[in-house]
């Protein structure tokens, strides 16, 4: 089936460390985005790729890098520039040309930094 | 800023009744998409409904319907003859259509409980 995969589930990371965090899409869309979700914030943005090989910044990418070599995959780190890292971290992607390019959600990445 | 206001951290609703979850927006552009999601404990993002900016008509989905109001610019959810699994936060989110894909914006989120 199509779907969006992010892993791990979990993750724990020690201050000072760098992590990377995966999300793969297998529905053939060309944009990719990461969101940070905490406690009453609801859902911020941290980059987005429209295409293979670009990416903007969100709101909040200080701390933050991504890479877009293939059109599955958009992995990000988050790097140990990042102050407060502990969040939940949700990849989605989008197709061009879809009347309302919806945006389809993987099912999210709980980081915890010890 | 493109912003989305929702004013309602929490609500409750009881079984079978109606309930209607707020949402405002701010934007400058004439042309957009106006979403509501919902995220069950699970924490999976669900697509309940969604809007065009330019039909007049508003959107329905089995019990669930949108009151839209380009003017005030105001976006409500209304959910019909609650269930318990209608339990969950409910994020309302916007995107304009130009630039091609572009990011949503989303409300901080209303969490909706239904009593049995």
């Amino acid at each position: 089936d199509g779907g969006i995969t992010q892993s791990p589930k979990y993750l724990f990371r020690k201050e000072g460390q760098n992590v990377t965090l995966s999300c793969e899409q297998n529905l053939n869309h060309d944009a990719m985005y990461w969101y940070r979700q905490d406690p009453g914030q609801g859902l911020r943005l941290i980059y987005y790729s429209q295409i293979v090989n670009d990416f903007q910044k969100g709101d909040i990418a200080e701390g933050y890098s991504v890479s877009r070599e293939k059109k599955e995959s958009f992995p990000l780190t988050v790097t140990s520039a990042q102050k407060n890292p502990t969040a939940f971290y949700l990849c989605a992607s989008s197709r061009t040309r879809n009347t309302y390019n919806e945006q389809f959600f993987g099912p999210g990445t709980r980081l915890t930094v010890l | 800023a493109q912003t989305v206001t929702q004013s309602q951290p929490e609500m409750s609703v009881q079984e079978a009744e109606t309930v209607t979850l707020s949402c405002t927006y701010d934007t400058s552009e004439s042309d957009y998409y106006l979403f509501w999601y919902k995220q069950p404990p699970s924490r999976q993002m669900i697509l309940v409904i969604r809007q065009e900016a330019y039909k007049q008509q508003n959107a329905t989905e089995n019990r669930f319907s949108v009151n839209f109001q380009k003017a005030a610019k105001s976006f409500s959810l209304k959910i019909s003859d609650s269930q318990l699994g209608d339990a969950a936060m409910y994020f309302c989110a916007y995107r304009i259509t130009s630039s091609g894909n572009t990011p949503l914006v989303f409300g901080k989120g209303t969490r909706l409980s239904v009593i049995a």
